[in-house]
């Protein structure tokens, strides 16, 4: 069993729908959790990291960690075709800086 | 925001070659860097985590002397692919960690590297 699952998708939504993008993890010693955004060819960009459990909102992102079930979630409100991209959970140990990430989810926004 | 650049973006070389991938952090200094590999449609897979004047720790079945990771300043870390062969062909993506105990990693863009 990988420590970190993600459905690779792809997955299709049209302009200005609410996304929602998931993992689940198995490792219960992991205390903090990132999404990343990456577009074709290019590095990942951190786009939201959170600690222990609960919500984090930055604008159109909002990240919800759940440990009890071990379930992280990303949901984009009002999604534009700029944020069409493969957006990768990962996560890590409290004070360990090794960085376990899922497969990512390719995401197409279509106008 | 913090710049992580990475030379080349994309090479090509010849089985039985070496090949050397230069990443920078050019408006920090790098404590840490990591070099990560990624095929189509999978996860990054960290190979190493270079500190800066010291050894690179391996991940396990990542092969050291393959893979040779040098990280000789806080600003420069490289990775040579000895004797390339075609299935070393991938993404090689690096991140560097700015200062000890701030634990954000910052992204270069990646090198694709084949391997004819």
């Amino acid at each position: 069993q990988k420590e970190v699952e993600q459905d690779p998708g792809p997955l299709s939504v049209p302009e200005g729908a609410i996304v929602s993008l998931n993992c689940t993890y198995s490792n219960s010693a992991f205390q903090y959790f990132m999404w990343y955004r990456q577009y074709s060819r290019k590095g990942p960009e951190l786009l939201m990291y959170t600690y222990s459990s609960g919500n984090k909102e930055d604008g159109r992102f909002t990240a919800q960690v759940d440990k009890s079930s071990k379930y992280i979630s990303l949901f984009i409100r009002d999604s534009q075709p700029s944020d069409s991209a493969t957006y990768l959970c990962a996560m890590k140990k409290g004070g360990n800086e090794k960085l376990t990430f899922g497969t990512g989810t390719r995401l197409t926004i279509i106008p | 925001g913090a710049v992580v650049s990475q030379h080349p973006s994309r090479v090509i070389c010849k089985s039985g070659t070496s090949v050397k991938i230069e990443c920078r952090s050019l408006d920090f200094q790098a404590t840490t860097m990591f070099w990560y590999r990624q095929f189509p449609k999978k996860s990054l897979m960290l190979m190493a985590t270079s500190n800066e004047g010291s050894k690179a720790t391996y991940e396990q079945g990542v092969e050291k002397d393959k893979f040779l990771i040098n990280h000789a300043s806080l600003t420069l870390s490289t990775l040579t692919v000895t004797s390339a062969h075609p299935e070393d062909s991938s993404f090689y993506i690096c991140s560097a960690r700015a200062l000890a105990g701030y634990d954000e990693q910052y992204f270069g863009p990646g090198t694709r590297l084949t391997v004819t």
